[in-house]
């Protein structure tokens, strides 16, 4: 079975700081690659994903993310936060026969907070 | 566009009720719906995948009996807490997409709190 880990459950930064999020998964083979984000008081969203190709992966908002298969990681990244990056950010797989975006499973998600 | 809208956003009830979430996409047809729970600190757990018009297909340790899912049309599912009891108080959340290689579009979540 997949699992992903979060190990960062909430971040504080000051705008203008660089921000890396952690995200290490488990499993026996290939997998897409998601970055979830949620706005406060609003629905998921997709962020970025990776399929294959280039393993840097660029998403909306200036967001990033860098899939090492050595390290089953995909970290996302910003060079530099604002305030409305304030969200929860969540990691995600999925299997490589669920067509993409079926049997996903999430980790538990990182609060960012972002002080002005 | 994309949109899904879930209701109720939040529902309180007695113990032993039986409660109905509804899913809806309103601009695009999903032939596919999911439902997940989330606990509180804990990530999203798929609960179960429907398909238009054909049975739900459960994850392990999912209830079927006790989580009703009906998707009869191409745009609403539903999910039916059945003889709620306070353990079955948490997020639910639904999302729906077109075809399975579509990403899936979430709707605002139904928090549920059985007293």
């Amino acid at each position: 079975a997949q699992s992903v880990s979060q190990h960062n459950h909430h971040v504080i930064l000051s705008e203008a700081a660089s921000l890396e999020l952690g995200c290490n998964y488990s499993y026996g083979g290939t997998v897409n690659l998601f970055w979830y984000v949620q706005y406060p008081g609003q629905h998921l969203q997709l962020l970025l994903k990776y399929f294959s190709g280039d393993p840097l992966v660029k998403g909306i908002k200036g967001f990033e993310a860098e899939f090492i298969k050595s390290k089953f990681s995909f970290n996302l990244r910003k060079p530099s936060v604002q305030w409305s990056d304030t969200a929860e950010y969540f990691c995600a797989v999925t299997p490589p026969n669920s067509g993409g975006y079926q049997k996903v499973t999430f980790g538990t998600g990182t609060k960012l907070q972002v002080i002005p | 566009g994309a949109v899904v809208s879930q209701h109720p956003s939040r529902v309180i009830c007695k113990s032993g009720t039986s409660v109905k979430i509804e899913c809806r996409s309103l601009d695009f047809q999903a032939t596919t719906m999911f439902w997940y729970r989330q606990f509180p600190k804990q990530s999203l757990m798929l609960m179960a995948t429907s398909n238009e018009g054909s049975k739900a297909t459960y994850e392990q340790g999912v209830e079927k009996d006790k989580f009703l899912i009906n998707h009869a049309s191409l745009t609403l599912s539903t999910l039916t807490v059945t003889s709620a009891h306070p353990e079955d108080s948490s997020f639910y959340i639904c999302s729906a997409s077109s075809t399975e290689n579509q990403p899936q579009h979430f709707g605002d979540g139904t928090r549920l709190s059985i007293l």
